[in-house]
């Protein structure tokens, strides 16, 4: 069975701060997917990065970066000096290939205030 | 391109009625999944279509059920509502390659039905 824990359900940020949200999995699988989305009030989910099993290499976009790591079963995100528009939830989530059945986290809401 | 839509946008329905929600994927994406989305459960996983068949199914009741058409469109069916069923629906497409790698899987923006 798979598993995706975020254990913080909420963050409170000051706009500029740093905010890291973590995001810890189980899996027995060797080839597995990780991603991050985002969801703002509307709803929709939106897609912000993938990562297969076999890439551990940390990516940076633009203020967000993520940090990969097999050996304790993490995939963190960071968001370097936060804007007021980055509040949302933003679920982290797996997907082992079997098919396009993704185990989401709880989620983390990110409060960031002026 | 236009992205995943999903209607109606909201529902109330009543206890013992059925609904159909409806889901257009990405243009050119075979695959799509669905998933309810509550307070309770958080996000969990409903099933997939490909290519007009059901690939995968979640744990759920099989009061919930679904279908594809051949132009990838998507519908899920909901008969004798409960009240537990009041969520969030959302559909996700997905470019899936027939024994292709997985995908990455787009969201709508989701249907809001609430069961009185």
């Amino acid at each position: 069975a798979q598993k995706v824990t975020q254990a913080q359900t909420e963050i409170s940020v000051v706009e500029k701060e740093d905010v890291t949200l973590d995001c810890v999995y189980e899996t027995r699988d060797t080839t597995y997917y990780l991603f991050w989305y985002k969801q703002p009030p509307s709803g929709e989910l939106v897609f912000l990065i993938r990562r297969n099993s076999f890439d551990e290499q940390n990516e940076i976009s633009g203020r967000y970066s993520w940090n990969f790591q097999k050996s304790t079963s993490s995939f963190n995100f960071t968001i370097t000096a936060s804007q007021v528009v980055d509040s949302a939830v933003y679920f982290c989530a797996l997907d082992n290939n079997a098919g396009n059945m993704l185990t989401f986290g709880g989620g983390t809401r990110l409060m960031v205030k002026p | 391109k236009a992205g995943v839509t999903q209607t109606p946008r909201y529902l109330i329905k009543t206890r013992g009625q059925q609904v159909t929600l409806s889901c257009s994927p990405i243009s050119g994406h075979r695959s799509v999944s669905w998933y309810q989305q509550t307070p309770g459960q958080g996000l969990q996983f409903l099933f997939e279509y490909f290519s007009e068949t059901q690939r995968n199914k979640g744990n759920f009741p099989g009061r919930f059920s679904g279908r594809q058409f051949s132009n990838s469109r998507s519908e899920m069916n909901v008969s004798t509502l409960e009240l537990g069923d009041s969520a969030l629906y959302l559909c996700a497409s997905s470019l899936r390659l027939a024994g292709g790698l997985l995908e990455t899987q787009y969201f709508g923006p989701g249907t809001r039905l609430l069961v009185l």
